[in-house]
């Protein structure tokens, strides 16, 4: 499979704690988002890559969120201290051009 | 900046009736604009889309769309539904540097037999 592959798929944990998400794009596509998605709402643009230079990251990105895509191949989407809001799901798509190819999703839940 | 604007969030057909899902966008820049699908607890699937050329774009599954610049609408229209169609379909604008997508609420499409 050369989809957009992300693990895990699913994610548990407690709040306060730190989870931390990765996202492997489609091999030859240079730039890769991350969405979060909740329930009853469209997906919401968080931050955007393109090889490994981070260009554009939404408010939504509090300072507990840090995204990297340290060789510009996979990335990982890591949330410092969860809290209940958080509970999502973390879309990551990666694109060559004006289309978004997107992954299966993370499914965060914080107790 | 760029919007969409979905109008239904819940649309219902009977088996073999016209799909028609509506999308209004925003954009102070020429948009590219996107279909996509969205089954339970899944990614999203790209249905159709329209960069540049023709207005009427057509997709997977029968599915097609037309682009309307005046009305700034790209209206997702099937002929004829099937129950496989049931999903959770959004429509998306983009277009503006680093090519995010900027999407609409959605639209659940439930079809009855």
């Amino acid at each position: 499979d050369t989809g957009v592959s992300q693990n895990p798929r699913h994610k548990i944990t407690k709040r306060g704690q730190n989870v931390t998400f990765r996202c492997d794009p489609i091999s030859e596509h240079n730039r890769l988002y991350w969405y979060r998605q909740t329930l009853g709402q469209g997906p919401e643009f968080l931050t955007y890559f393109q090889n490994e230079a981070q260009l554009e990251k939404s408010r939504l990105l509090s300072d507990r969120f840090s995204a990297e895509r340290p060789k510009g191949s996979f990335s990982t989407l890591e949330i410092q201290r969860t809290e209940q809001g958080d509970s999502a799901m973390y879309l990551c798509a990666s694109s060559l051009a004006r289309e978004l190819f997107f992954g299966e999703g993370s499914r965060l839940t914080v107790l | 900046a760029q919007s969409v604007t979905q109008l239904g969030s819940h649309v219902s057909v009977s088996e073999g009736a016209l799909v028609l899902l509506r999308c209004n966008y925003s954009s102070s820049v020429p948009p590219y604009l996107f279909w996509y699908v969205q089954y339970p607890n899944q990614g999203l699937q790209l249905l159709l889309k329209y960069t540049t050329g023709a207005t009427l774009v057509k997709g997977i599954n029968g599915f097609e769309a037309e682009f309307k610049k005046s009305e700034t609408s790209f209206h997702l229209t099937k002929p004829s539904a099937h129950m496989s169609d049931a999903a959770e379909y959004f429509c998306a604008v983009g277009g503006e540097y680093g090519n995010k997508l900027v999407f609409g609420a959605g639209t659940i499409l439930r079809v009855k037999s």
